[in-house]
């Protein structure tokens, strides 16, 4: 069965401090990736994507993404994390080809610390 | 470009009343999505349209859950008779007709938070 876990519901950072989220697949081929962050009361924004090509991938508010085909992971991390990066993050995977349809994770929420 | 934008942001109902959530996909955008996101849980989709046909419809409860998209543009979604489980935050979004590279992906309105009491 298709499926994303990401394994932490809840993690706390100190700000300035670096950051990793984890999320891992279960896909019948290698699929398109995503994380996506919800601050409260908003829609989901799309912060990077992966696609092909190198695995390590850049995106947005100095978030980057590393694709390990061999562990089907997709893990997001930032050097150092901000006060305003406290949100949910989602990690989703959609098919390489027909429709997009996306399936997500449960969700991680990030808390910073001052 | 303006956004998905969605109304009302948010909706408080008594169970067994009805209710109607509307969506504006970006212009352009052939593909849309309604989304059902319960707390606490990751968004799951609810249907898809594609211009104004049904690609996916399958995780719909179709006994008390309808959407249209008549025209091709905008498009409602509608519950009847609501449920306390209901409740959730109903995510509309839009995309560019399927294809692959950079222009895979699609782009979510703020989404409308439904409470059902």
């Amino acid at each position: 069965a298709q499926s994303v876990t990401q394994p932490d519901i809840h993690i706390t950072v100190s700000e300035g401090a670096s950051l990793e989220l984890r999320c891992n697949y279960s896909y019948g081929a290698t699929p398109y990736l995503f994380w996506y962050v919800q601050s409260p009361g908003q829609g989901l924004q799309l912060l990077l994507k992966y696609f092909s090509g190198d695995t390590l991938v850049q995106g947005i508010k100095g978030f980057e993404a590393e694709f390990k085909r061999s562990q089907s992971s997709f893990n997001l991390r930032k050097p150092s994390v901000h006060w305003s990066d406290a949100a949910e993050y989602f990690c989703a995977v959609g098919p390489t080809s027909g429709t997009y349809k996306y399936i997500f994770g449960t969700g991680t929420r990030l808390k910073v610390l001052a | 470009e303006a956004g998905v934008a969605q109304s009302p942001r948010y909706k408080i109902i008594e169970k067994r009343q009805s209710v109607a959530f509307w969506c504006n996909p970006i212009s352009g955008h052939a593909t849309l999505y309604w989304y059902q996101q319960i707390l606490g849980q990751g968004p799951k989709l609810l249907i898809q349209f594609q211009n104004n046909g049904v690609v996916d419809d399958s995780q719909l409860p179709k006994d008390r859950f309808s959407a249209e998209r008549l025209k091709g543009v905008d498009s409602t979604l509608k519950i009847q008779p609501a449920k306390l489980e209901d409740s959730a935050v109903y995510l509309c979004a839009s995309s560019s007709i399927p294809g692959r590279g950079a222009n895979y992906g699609y782009t979510f309105g703020s989404g409308t938070r439904l409470t059902v009491v």
